[in-house]
């Protein structure tokens, strides 16, 4: 069975960098999308972006001066850096696998990221 | 980018009662939509992907439909373990957008 866990600091100072790493067992990382996705405070969700197992990226526009997703095959793991942050990145922030680069099939539980001084 | 309006963003109803609700495209997006469940305080679940393809081992009470702008989808008889808040997802242009959400609940 395929499980992802999101694992980072849980709070952010503004104007510094939220990172966190998605790690995935019970499958491969081969041959699919790995996205990140977060969900502000009783909003809808928002789609950041994704890396596909060759290393190929695509960002949401919005956010693609700020975010930066990478991939580490050797410990099935792929991460999220988002610099600059503001309280209006305060979300859940959610890792999720894609078997096409606009679904997605497995999603981790879910981490509460609060940017605050 | 395109924006997805979803409504009503509540309702509630009894328990084997048939329940629609709609999503809206901003542009023709053809059938490029997906629907997901979400339970309080969980990740996302897909159910219906391509506007009307049922997800592996999604129960059959589930469906969607429509095409170009306008979508619907359908619980043919409510379950309470139904409770949750569903949403539209469009993939015909990137950035994909999800719409607010409709939040599904037992009268």
């Amino acid at each position: 069975q395929v499980q992802l866990q999101e694992s980072g600091p849980g709070l952010v100072k503004p104007s510094e960098t939220l990172s966190l790493t998605c790690s995935v067992s019970g499958g491969s990382i081969s041959n699919y999308y790995w996205s990140w996705i977060r969900q502000p405070p009783g909003k809808g969700l928002e789609w950041i972006g994704f890396i596909y197992y060759t290393g190929t990226t695509n960002y949401n526009p919005s956010l693609t001066s700020r975010v930066t997703i990478s991939l580490d095959t050797s410990k099935n793991q792929f991460s999220l850096k988002l610099g600059s942050v503001t309280a209006a990145d305060t979300a859940v922030y959610y890792c999720a696998r894609g078997p096409r680069w606009h679904l997605w099939d497995y999603w981790g539980q879910g981490t509460q990221v609060t940017v605050s001084s | 980018d395109i924006q997805m309006t979803q409504s009503p963003s509540s309702l509630s109803a009894s328990v084997g009662d048939r329940v629609n609700f709609t999503c809206q495209a901003t542009h023709n997006i053809y059938n490029h939509l997906n629907w997901y469940q979400q339970k309080p305080g969980k990740a996302p679940k897909l159910l219906i992907y391509d506007a009307s393809n049922l997800q592996t081992g999604v129960p059959s009470r589930f469906s969607g439909s429509g095409s170009g702008a306008d979508f619907t989808f359908t619980i043919t008889s409510l379950q309470p373990q139904d409770i949750a808040t569903y949403s539209c997802q469009q993939y015909d242009s990137l950035p994909w957008t999800f719409g607010q959400g409709t939040k599904v609940e037992i009268k």
